[in-house]
This record gives structure tokens, C-alpha cells and sequence, in this order.
């Protein structure tokens, strides 16, 4: 069983804060990290797909960091508002391509 | 949003019966996921496929069984249920390696 922790495992921020989370995944045979978005009584939803080191994304107010050397990605969310309050989960894929095992996720509540 | 739709969406069930639950995708993408949804773990892989008639255990593969047998249909199968397999399963699809994941609506499965 691949080792993919995240922390914190929740967070609660006011709006307007930034914060970020941490993904750590096995350094060795990495092929992909995966970033996805689940809100409550729906259904995760994709973010980013990274796949080579130092490489960064972004989509809005967030932001991604992956660093496959250390096993480590950070997501970054800038000036939280209500509605980014959700579980942010990460996927490790290894190079045999096939399985995505994921973290525990980071539970985010923005309060107003 | 891809086609991908479970069913049922809910189920209550009895221990030691089986119970086939249904993905279906108009997508035609190759590989197929079976995950599980327990509080304090996050999703868990339960089978995987990787083409018709290809198929592969994931992390939690003990009591399920998996068929495929074309591109649009991933059945999953309880052969004798039991209480500790009452959680919540979502199908997801992709298209290949380092792509993303989409996920259907989830199937609420209680076995008492």
C-alpha cells in the first residue's frame, strides 16, 4: 500500500486568509500527482494533473507546487472565500500508469 | 462533465446477499476505477480496468469482484455482503496515463 498523507487533515481560516496544504508521496516511481476539489454531497472534481518537477499550476485563487526529488506538493489558496470550503484531496500515480492512490484530503472551512 | 452514471444511486441491503453495482460512461475512455468512501479514509481503490477484460485489484479488493466486458460498463459485485462493506462507492473514468479523473454521482450502499 503507497504511503500518500496530507496534512493538515483540516483547516478552518476566515475569508479573505491564504493557506496552503501538503501532499507527500512516495519519491520513486512517480509518474503523475493529481489535485481534486470535493464539496459536500458532490462528487470530486479535478483541479491539476502535475507530472514533472517544479512544475506549477494555477487556476484562479489557487495554485499548485510539485517536487517529485522530496515527494512533496503544496496547494495554495489566496484570499479563501465561502465557497473554496471544501476537502482537497491529492493522487499519487505511479509509473505503472494504472492506479491513483489517494491522501486522506484537507477538510477547508472559510468562515464569512 | 463526462458521462458517467451510476447506479442505483442508493441501496439497503441484507448481509450475505449479492449486490452488483453499475457504472456506466459515453465517454470511451479506457480505464475505469472502482473506489469506497469511509470517514477517516478518504478513497480507498477497490478494482481498477484498464481495457475490456482487463482488470486489477486495488488496495481493498477482499469480498468484490469486477467485470468488464466493453468499454462502457465496469460492474462491480458483492458476492455476500457484509456490514463493514456499507459505505459509499464512486466509479471514476479517464481517458490514459496523467490524465485526470472524473467521477460519477456515487452509490449509498447500507448493509445491515
Amino acid at each position: 500500500i503507497l504511503n500518500v498523507e496530507q496534512s493538515p487533515q483540516s483547516l478552518h481560516v476566515q475569508e479573505g486568509d491564504s493557506t496552503n496544504f501538503t501532499c507527500s508521496f512516495p519519491s520513486s516511481n512517480f509518474y503523475a500527482l493529481h489535485w481534486y476539489r470535493w464539496e459536500t454531497a458532490k462528487s470530486p472534481e479535478a483541479l491539476f494533473v502535475m507530472t514533472l518537477n517544479g512544475d506549477e499550476k494555477k487556476k484562479g485563487r489557487i495554485s499548485a507546487t510539485l517536487n517529485t526529488k522530496e515527494g512533496y506538493s503544496y496547494l495554495y489558496i489566496k484570499g479563501s472565500q465561502p465557497e473554496d470550503s471544501a476537502t482537497y484531496l491529492c493522487a499519487f500515480e505511479n509509473n505503472a500508469g494504472n492506479m491513483l492512490t489517494f491522501g486522506g484530503g484537507t477538510r477547508l472551512m472559510v468562515k464569512p | 462533465d463526462a458521462g458517467i452514471t451510476q447506479s442505483p444511486r442508493h441501496k439497503v441491503t441484507e448481509t450475505g446477499t449479492p449486490v452488483t453495482l453499475r457504472c456506466h460512461q459515453t465517454e470511451n475512455h479506457r480505464y475505469m476505477y472502482w473506489y469506497r468512501q469511509d470517514p477517516g479514509h478518504g478513497l480507498r481503490l477497490i478494482h481498477y480496468s484498464y481495457g475490456v477484460k482487463d482488470t486489477d485489484k486495488g488496495e481493498v479488493s477482499d469480498g468484490y469482484s469486477v467485470s468488464r466486458s466493453k468499454t462502457e460498463d465496469f460492474l462491480l459485485t458483492l458476492e455476500s455482503a457484509t456490514s463493514s462493506q456499507t459505505s459509499v462507492y464512486f466509479c471514476a473514468t479517464r481517458k490514459d496515463m496523467g490524465e485526470k479523473l472524473f467521477f460519477g454521482s456515487g452509490t449509498q450502499l447500507s448493509v445491515l
